[in-house]
């Protein structure tokens, strides 16, 4: 258990729907990360935030969109869901904000139907 | 470029065979972090090791051990003595350090079967 809970396990939902999905960090680590992994792209990094403020953007969608609480976690939002969104997103966190390795949560499988 | 390449995409051994999962790495950097990650059937991605550029001693951790080697870009991980709960996908992982972030780029994966 790598002490990072992602809610919901699973997700399914038709296009043109928004869902939210929910990542706590472990305790004491501010940087929170946001992955999708697909077949066709592997493993992608979507966004990053460190104690609330955005720090890095890699190739998250216009319709996708996150946000970093004051109590430190995270929720990524997915909207206008089309069926290439289905996969698994990945929440991860670290102490710091650049090197450290970054812990992972269990994932939200998420299928657009 | 910065990236990582995984050359096998799939490796199938018999239990109690030593393998070894290649991973090359590009960065224009001379200060970054090399990582393995493995996924086991469950999905979950569970950290393994970090290495900064600066250290290039080998480290081994039970039946696991890792060859960093910069002359060739490469970054090497050996599971000795291999069990059927290693069959996984093993993910190795860049952060160049002039990112200024803590983006993980990853390879590929290897798929590893470990048969009984």
């Amino acid at each position: 258990d790598s002490g990072v809970t992602q809610t919901p396990k699973h997700l399914i939902t038709a296009t043109g729907q928004r869902v939210t999905l929910r990542c706590s960090p472990r305790s004491g680590d501010l940087s929170v990360y946001w992955y999708q992994q697909s077949l066709d792209q592997g493993l992608q990094f979507l966004i990053q935030y460190y104690n609330g403020e955005e720090r890095a953007k890699g190739n998250i969608l216009e319709r996708f969109s996150a946000q970093q609480f004051p109590d430190l976690h995270s929720e990524l939002n997915l909207s206008s869901l089309e069926l290439g969104d289905s996969a698994l997103y990945f929440c991860a966190s670290s102490v710091g904000m650049e090197t450290r390795e970054q812990y992972f949560g269990p994932g939200t499988r998420l299928l657009v139907l | 470029a910065q990236k990582v390449t995984q050359a096998q995409t799939e490796i199938s051994v018999v239990e109690k065979e030593d393998v070894t999962l290649d991973c090359v790495y590009e960065t224009r950097d001379t200060t970054y972090y090399l990582f393995w990650y493995k996924q086991p059937p469950s999905g979950e991605l569970v950290f393994l090791i970090r290495r900064n550029s600066f250290d290039e001693q080998n480290e081994i951790s039970g039946r696991y051990s890792w060859n960093f080697q910069k002359s060739t870009s490469s970054f090497n991980f050996t599971i000795t003595a291999s069990q059927v709960v290693d069959s996984a996908v093993y993910f190795c992982a860049l952060i160049p350090f002039s990112g200024n972030t803590g983006k993980l780029i990853f390879g590929q994966g290897t798929t590893l079967q470990v048969k009984p």
